[in-house]
């Protein structure tokens, strides 16, 4: 079974604070995504990685950076954390674009205080 | 502008019933992919179908079934003679073979079903 892993299912933060959320899939995908997920909002992109070093924009990048230095592992970097990125985390890893399922980890709820 | 619509915010059922949860979606691709995930209260999303443009058989799966109408651009999900279990946010989705977003998944805002005993 594919899994993907994320480094803390709760985290706490100051304002201000940089902050490393941590992903982790272990079936050798190529694809791997960031999104946020929020009451009424459903789940956005933040960014995805289609291969190592490399690294696209998604729908809300602002804020947010990204690290893909090996292929089994993607870091979400939140440079100066504020407020408004409390959220919940989901990470997610598929084989290949399109007509592959996106398999996801267990989320990181992210408090910002 | 919102690519997937799930128009039923919660759903609320009792045990054995049958239950849709509709899907709407928007697209000018001609190959494009859809999606369910199930988010129980653990809140790990899991992966429940994927349905490709060009395959408009509907499916079942057990007490799964999904409704898949291109004509109406809608791709419904059919819980049969639901259970307590069934409880959770289902998430309809969309990948578009021509985004510029890697294939990531659009998804609407998702139904939060409650089955009761």
């Amino acid at each position: 079974d594919v899994k993907v892993t994320q480094s803390s299912r709760y985290l706490v933060k100051r304002t201000g604070e940089k902050v490393f959320l941590e992903c982790v899939q272990d079936m050798d995908h190529e694809n791997m995504f960031w999104y946020r997920q929020d009451p009424g909002l459903g789940l956005r992109l933040i960014y995805f990685s289609y291969d190592v070093k490399m690294k696209e924009k998604g729908d809300i990048p602002e804020g947010y950076s990204v690290s893909r230095e090996k292929k089994e592992r993607f870091s979400l970097i939140l440079e100066s954390a504020s407020t408004n990125q409390t959220s919940m985390y989901l990470c997610a890893s598929s084989l290949l674009a399109g007509a592959y399922e996106q398999y996801f980890g267990p989320g990181t709820r992210l408090t910002v205080t | 502008a919102q690519k997937v619509t799930q128009a039923q915010t919660e759903i609320s059922v009792v045990e054995k019933e049958d239950v849709t949860l509709d899907c709407v979606y928007e697209t000018r691709d001609t190959t494009y992919y859809l999606f369910w995930y199930k988010q129980p209260p653990s809140g790990e999303l899991v992966f429940l179908i994927r349905r490709n443009s060009f395959d408009e058989q509907n499916e079942i799966s057990g007490r799964y079934s999904w409704n898949f109408q291109k004509s109406t651009s809608s791709f419904n999900f059919t819980i049969t003679a639901s259970q307590v279990v069934d409880s959770a946010v289902y998430f309809c989705a969309l990948s578009e073979a021509d985004s510029n977003s890697g294939y990531a998944l659009n998804f609407g805002k998702g139904t939060s079903l409650l089955v009761t005993p």
